[in-house]
């Protein structure tokens, strides 16, 4: 089945202390992004890949890292998490953003809350 | 600075009406646009999308208009069905050659009430 993986799917933290949230898709896309979504701000896109070892930031990269050594996997890092960061993040990949086949798929998301 | 605005964070229609969403943007760059429909637990999935160059795109009981001129959007559910009721975040897609960029919108709250 064709599809986005994030772990884990809900977490609890405590300030400072690091974290890595993985994504992983199967469907062999070249594009990966991330994304964060917050009442009232919709979906704000924090870091995207357009292929291997090409990252970019988004809207709202500070305090995130990635990373695009392979293609299937592009995890999210939070290298010191703060309580501005709890959210809800989402992973998504395309096959590319040109042409018509656009569409983004979704990873079912992932709950962080940093205390 | 905004790019993608949904003005009406919710909407709530009868079952078998219709359901008009609205999208606004400013930047006359955007080539393509998509909604996106999310269910609460979940990740949004794609909906349907239209071309800077169309002004219509029609899929089953969707239905995505696009005004240029008015820098408008707007996304018609008829007739509108309880499983409809969900968040729909409207994106633009602005770029060129192999980078590309989608800016999404706040999103709107549907809720279809049998």
């Amino acid at each position: 089945e064709a599809q986005v993986t994030q772990n884990p799917r809900y977490l609890i933290t405590v300030t400072g202390k690091k974290l890595t949230v993985t994504c992983s898709q199967n469907m062999n896309h070249e594009y990966m992004s991330w994304y964060r979504q917050d009442p009232g701000l919709g979906l704000r896109q924090i870091y995207y890949s357009m292929n291997v070892e090409v990252t970019d930031k988004g809207d709202v990269p500070e305090g995130y890292k990635v990373s695009r050594k392979e293609k299937r996997n592009f995890p999210l890092i939070l290298e010191s998490p703060s309580p501005n960061q709890t959210s809800l993040y989402f992973c998504a990949s395309s096959s590319s953003l040109a042409g018509a086949n656009n569409e983004q798929f979704f990873g079912p998301g992932t709950r962080l809350t940093v205390l | 600075d905004q790019q993608v605005k949904q003005n009406s964070p919710s909407l709530s229609v009868q079952e078998g009406r219709i359901s008009i969403l609205n999208c606004d943007y400013t930047n006359s760059m955007f080539d393509y646009f998509l909604w996106y429909k999310k269910y609460p637990a979940e990740g949004p999935t794609f909906l349907i999308s239209i071309s800077s160059i169309k002004d219509k795109n029609e899929d089953g009981r969707f239905t995505v208009f696009l005004n240029k001129s008015a820098k408008h959007l707007s996304l018609h559910i008829v007739p509108s069905q309880p499983g409809d009721s969900a968040v729909y975040f409207c994106a633009a897609r602005v770029g060129g050659g192999s980078n590309y960029k989608l800016t999404f919108g706040k999103g709107t709250l549907l809720t279809v009430n049998p």
